[in-house]
């Protein structure tokens, strides 16, 4: 059964520095999403992108992040500056479709990100 | 704001015995959601979801409007249950993005 691939399953990094997670989403779906969960907190939803743009971000989702989909495969984070309140499991995940209903998320393995 | 509450965080039953996962919700239309789940070292996935009104691994769920709820229930627990499951929503507007609750660590002894 195909599945959403994350790496690095870990990264560390000082403060300030720019990070960028990577994901390869299932190949025939076309929504991608990133969300992230600080340790010992809810799952909470960044951003959501279908035909090479955002399609819809939170809150958290603010201009040290960007999203990119650099080739027909993969899906990228970027933190440009990271904070030490960034330190989470991030979770990549795709749909073939954008009814949640019909087209279930699939969720990777995460990268644990930790801020240091 | 939307807001999906799961009051337990560890639910500890024993193998045969009955569990009940609680979850409620605060929307003001008609949300659709969902129950996922993370066995240990695995990736977080979908468990069931209530427009499909299915039973899977046993499971079930119902969404009752009156008590915003939407409890996952399963009559008899199997050790191979043990995980972390998380209640989530969206809300009926076209949004995709989900909401998830704080989740539940159910733990079925043996």
């Amino acid at each position: 059964e195909p599945e959403v691939t994350q790496t690095p399953s870990h990264q560390v990094t000082q403060m300030g520095q720019e990070v960028i997670l990577r994901c390869v989403p299932i190949s025939n779906h076309l929504y991608f999403y990133w969300y992230r969960q600080i340790l010992g907190q809810k799952v909470e939803f960044l951003v959501s992108f279908y035909n090479n743009e955002i399609s819809e971000k939170s809150e958290i989702f603010d201009d040290q992040f960007s999203v990119e989909r650099p080739d027909g495969s993969n899906f990228t984070l970027k933190i440009r500056s990271t904070k030490l309140e960034d330190s989470a499991m991030y979770f990549c995940a795709s749909s073939e479709g954008g009814d949640l209903d019909n087209s279930p998320l699939h969720f990777g393995n995460g990268t644990r990100l930790t801020v240091t | 704001a939307q807001r999906v509450t799961q009051p337990e965080k560890l639910l500890s039953v024993f193998k045969g015995a009955p569990v009940e996962l609680k979850c409620n919700y605060s929307y003001s239309g008609s949300p659709e959601l969902f129950w996922y789940v993370q066995y240990s070292r695995q990736r977080l996935q979908l468990l069931l979801r209530h427009i499909s009104r299915e039973s899977i691994k046993g499971f079930t769920a119902d969404l009752n409007k009156g008590e915003t709820s939407f409890h996952l229930k399963k009559p008899f627990a199997q050790e191979e249950d043990s995980a972390m499951y998380y209640c989530a929503s969206h809300p009926d507007t076209g949004r995709r993005a989900l909401t998830f609750g704080s989740g539940t660590r159910l733990q079925v002894q043996p």
